[in-house]
């Protein structure tokens, strides 16, 4: 029930495309839904971040949908560039905090040029 | 400014061996965490601190020990190194775990090997 199960695995997206990355999770106590992205080489770090009081966050070409009913949230990336090209995790945590952060299995995201 | 910086960025080590993880921040960040990446596997916390002096479990805390004697150090010991451990270690702070300012800095990591 403390899991999150992130698909796909690895996606290939031709640049100006949209890439999709789909979360899932079974605990209804999680109440924060971060997407951290991460470079090879280099730690993880914030993009962007979700509350279940909203179904749709936005910031620039990255947007998350949420639909609590389903227990999913999505990850949108409009207009992929190469340098978009990373791994992408989904997370969740409880009790208003994002101390215990459960992580997602990451997506290895390639945009081809 | 460095963030949090992690040392080192490499090791190898035989099975039984023991070594630390050396982790450390300049933000003056309260909360400190330790992560384990395995391939497939996402990340995994290992043990996490709110404070100099207090620390606790994560979901994986077997065969590793932490410390937190100070606010800017949360070094990571391995006291008997198993095939198991092989994985990238990162570390992390944070100023809060509030919603708002909770944001996770990792550090770049650390890859260890057990042979």
């Amino acid at each position: 029930q403390q899991q999150v199960k992130q698909s796909p695995q690895s996606l290939i997206v031709q640049k100006g495309g949209i890439s999709i990355i789909n979360c899932a999770y079974e605990n209804t106590a999680f109440d924060y839904f971060p997407w951290y992205q991460q470079f090879p080489g280099k730690g993880p770090a914030l993009l962007i971040a979700i509350r279940p009081d909203v179904s749709e966050k936005k910031e620039g070409r990255f947007t998350i949908s949420f639909n609590k009913s389903a227990k999913q949230f999505s990850l949108h990336i409009m207009d992929s560039q190469p340098g978009d090209s990373a791994t992408y995790f989904c997370a969740a945590s409880s009790n208003g905090a994002t101390n215990k952060l459960i992580f997602g299995t990451g997506t290895l995201l390639a945009v081809q040029p | 400014n460095a963030g949090v910086t992690q040392t080192p960025k490499f090791r190898i080590l035989k099975i039984g061996q023991s070594m630390t993880l050396q982790c450390a921040q300049d933000m003056n960040h309260n909360y400190m965490y330790w992560y384990r990446q395995d391939p497939g596997m996402g990340l995994k916390l290992i043990y996490y601190s709110v404070g100099a002096g207090i620390t606790d479990k994560g979901e994986v805390p077997n065969g590793y020990n932490v410390s937190r004697s100070t606010t800017e150090d949360f070094p990571l010991r391995l006291e008997l190194a198993a095939p198991s451990q092989t994985s990238v270690y990162f570390c992390a702070s944070s100023y809060s775990v509030a919603l708002v300012s909770g944001e996770l800095f990792f550090g770049e990591g650390s890859r260890l090997t057990v042979l």
